[in-house]
């Protein structure tokens, strides 16, 4: 099955420096990763996804990186802003499956 | 405005109390499913359903039941809650074809005394 965990608990960044959340997973078969933001008192949401036939997809800010070498995911925030603070979770899923595994989530804190 | 809504927000129920948790969405979304979040556990998924009349289980589906008698709404019912089920539940939804779960529901927080 897919198991997925984040390096990290917690990560402390200065406003306006770059942030990167990292990633890994156990499951070479995956072929789809979601990154999800959860504030305090709302829902995860979805940022950024990337299929297992690229290694980069860039967002607003965002960019998500796959190495599939090392199993290994990650999501970087340029330019971190206090409204980046939150909860963010990585999700994979196996091919041929519907379901979501999550990783524990690392909590980004944005010192101003 | 697409959105997963979830009642009630908040429920402090008693150990053996039925109880329903509603989810409904407004997208015409095929797939939806329940995830509970626990502290150092993350998000696991309790049941899912790939359209109407069709569930199954998750990771974590013991003690609870759900149904999907049409596209919109999928109920989570917990027959004889327990303390172990003090947790904070997500419902979720997405359209075949498109990200997988992009849309979650605020959340349930239920405490079982």
């Amino acid at each position: 099955g897919e198991s997925v965990g984040l390096h990290l608990p917690t990560l402390s960044v200065q406003e306006g420096d770059n942030s990167i959340i990292n990633c890994a997973y156990s499951n070479s078969a995956s072929d789809y990763f979601i990154w999800y933001k959860q504030e305090s008192g709302k829902g995860p949401q979805f940022i950024i996804d990337i299929r297992s036939n690229m290694d980069k997809r860039q967002g607003q800010r965002v960019t998500v990186l796959l190495n599939k070498t090392v199993k290994h995911l990650s999501l970087q925030i340029a330019a971190t802003q206090p409204g980046d603070s939150a909860v963010y979770f990585c999700a994979g899923r196996g091919a041929g499956s519907y379901q979501l595994t999550f990783g524990k989530g690392t909590k980004l804190s944005v010192i101003p | 405005e697409a959105q997963v809504t979830q009642n009630p927000r908040y429920l402090i129920t008693v150990t053996g109390k039925k109880l329903t948790v509603t989810c409904s969405q407004n997208m015409n979304h095929e797939y939806m499913s329940w995830y509970r979040q626990d502290p150092g556990l993350g998000l696991r998924q309790i049941y899912y359903s790939m359209n109407v009349e069709v569930t199954d289980k998750g990771d974590v589906p013991e003690g609870y039941k759900v149904s999907r008698k049409e596209k919109r709404n999928f109920p989570l019912i917990l027959e004889s809650p327990s303390p172990n089920q003090t947790s904070l539940y997500f419902c979720a939804s997405r359209g075949q074809g498109g990200r997988t779960e992009a849309f979650f529901g605020q959340g349930t927080r239920l405490t079982v005394v």
